[in-house]
This record gives structure tokens, sequence and C-alpha cells, in this order.
């Protein structure tokens, strides 16, 4: 049972362009919603994270937007750059951590030049 | 500030031997966690602690794999005896107390042979 679904697995991107990647989930116990970037060889590192409260989170050229009726949310990153070019993993999380973190399985971006 | 250390990087045993990993969170952070990351996938919850007390290892196989927690800070996590399947990267984390945020460390590669 995959508590958090995402998709695409695999996307490949020009430099500049925008990178979009979704995620969903079931469990309405949860109320943190991160993401992760994983180079290869490192471990995960947070980017970025968003609770119910609001809709959207931008900080830099990252953007989450969260639809809590559809149970969605997505990671937006602007101007897309090869440094940027790493896998990146949703998660969800209850209160406290309660309800332990779980990952999506995760989408390898490529930004090629 | 020093982030998650992990030791070794990398560890190659023969399936039935033992092996042990060693965690040192980032300072002040009472929670620590251990996760799973198999290759393409992931991070997977082994074990949660909160100080020097396990409050989560639902997911630990008790039967092979042990971890421990003296004095609420360094964290060791053992397998004994490895087997095939247990070839993937162990990953330690940390939060403050009453955070989400989870901080990773690099990780340790296990191979077992």
């Amino acid at each position: 049972q995959q508590q958090v679904k995402q998709s695409p697995q695999s996307l490949i991107v020009q430099k500049g362009g925008i990178s979009i990647i979704n995620c969903a989930y079931e469990n309405t116990a949860f109320d943190y919603f991160p993401w992760y970037q994983q180079f290869p060889g490192k471990g995960p590192a947070l980017l970025i994270a968003i609770r119910p409260d609001v809709s959207e989170k931008k900080e830099g050229r990252f953007t989450i937007s969260f639809n809590k009726s559809a149970k969605q949310f997505s990671l937006h990153i602007m101007d897309s750059q090869p440094g940027d070019s790493a896998t990146y993993f949703c998660a969800a999380s209850g209160y406290e951590g309660n309800t332990p973190l779980v990952f999506g399985k995760g989408t390898r971006l490529s930004v090629i030049a | 500030e020093a982030g998650v250390v992990q030791s070794p990087r990398y560890k190659i045993i023969e399936k039935k031997q033992p092996v042990a990993f060693w965690c040192n969170p980032i300072s002040g952070h009472n929670t620590l966690y251990w996760y799973l990351q198999n290759l393409g996938q992931g991070p997977e919850l082994l074990i949660r602690y909160e100080n020097e007390e396990a409050v989560d290892d639902s997911q630990l196989p008790k039967d092979r794999f042990s971890a421990e927690r003296l004095k609420g800070v360094d964290s060791t996590l053992k397998i004994q005896p490895a087997e095939l399947g247990d070839s993937a990267v162990y990953l330690c984390a940390s939060s403050p107390r009453g955070g989400d945020e989870q901080y990773f460390g690099p990780g340790t590669r296990l191979t077992v042979t």
C-alpha cells in the first residue's frame, strides 16, 4: 500500500524551462508535506515544505502548490538549471511525527542545455 | 552547524556476517531516525528514537536487526546475520524536539555478497 504516489518517474526538461512533479496522498492525517532533493551518493536534502493551511509556498525558484480537497501537491522548479538534475522525493507525515514520514518513489529530473 | 554524520560510508560483507552502522545526529536534535533506501526507491523508516527511547520500531525486522541510542545522542544500527537482500543504503536522520523537518546524513551503502 503506497501512501504517497509520485509522478512522473523521470522527467527531462530544457534549461530555463519549468519542471513539474506531482504527488497524491490518501491519509487525511497527513499535515506536513516536504520535498527532498537527492544527488547520487548523498542523503536526501530538505528542499521546501508546506502545511495544509496554505495553498502555495515559494522559495526562490521552487514552489509547492497544495490542493487539500484533491489531496494532491506538486513541486514546480522555475528556470530549471543543469545543477537541478537530481532525484526528487515528495513525502508526507502526520502531527509531530506521530504519523511517520512516508516517501514517494522519486522522480529523476534531467535538465539539459 | 555540522550535519548528521554517518560511518562507515561504504561496507562490503559476506552473507551471514554481522555489520554495524553508526550515526551522530545534529547537536541538540532529540529525535533520531534510521531509514532503509533501496535502489530507485524512497527511504523507508526502520526505527524512530525520542532521546534514548525507541518510540516506533514497528518496521524493524527484529529477528536480525537491532538498534540502540545510548545517552540519547549517537546511535548504532546492527544487522546479524546479514542477508543478500539487505544490500541497500542505510540513512540516519534527525529532527529537533517537536519539529517535523528531518535532516539526513549521507548514508552507508551496504553490499552483501
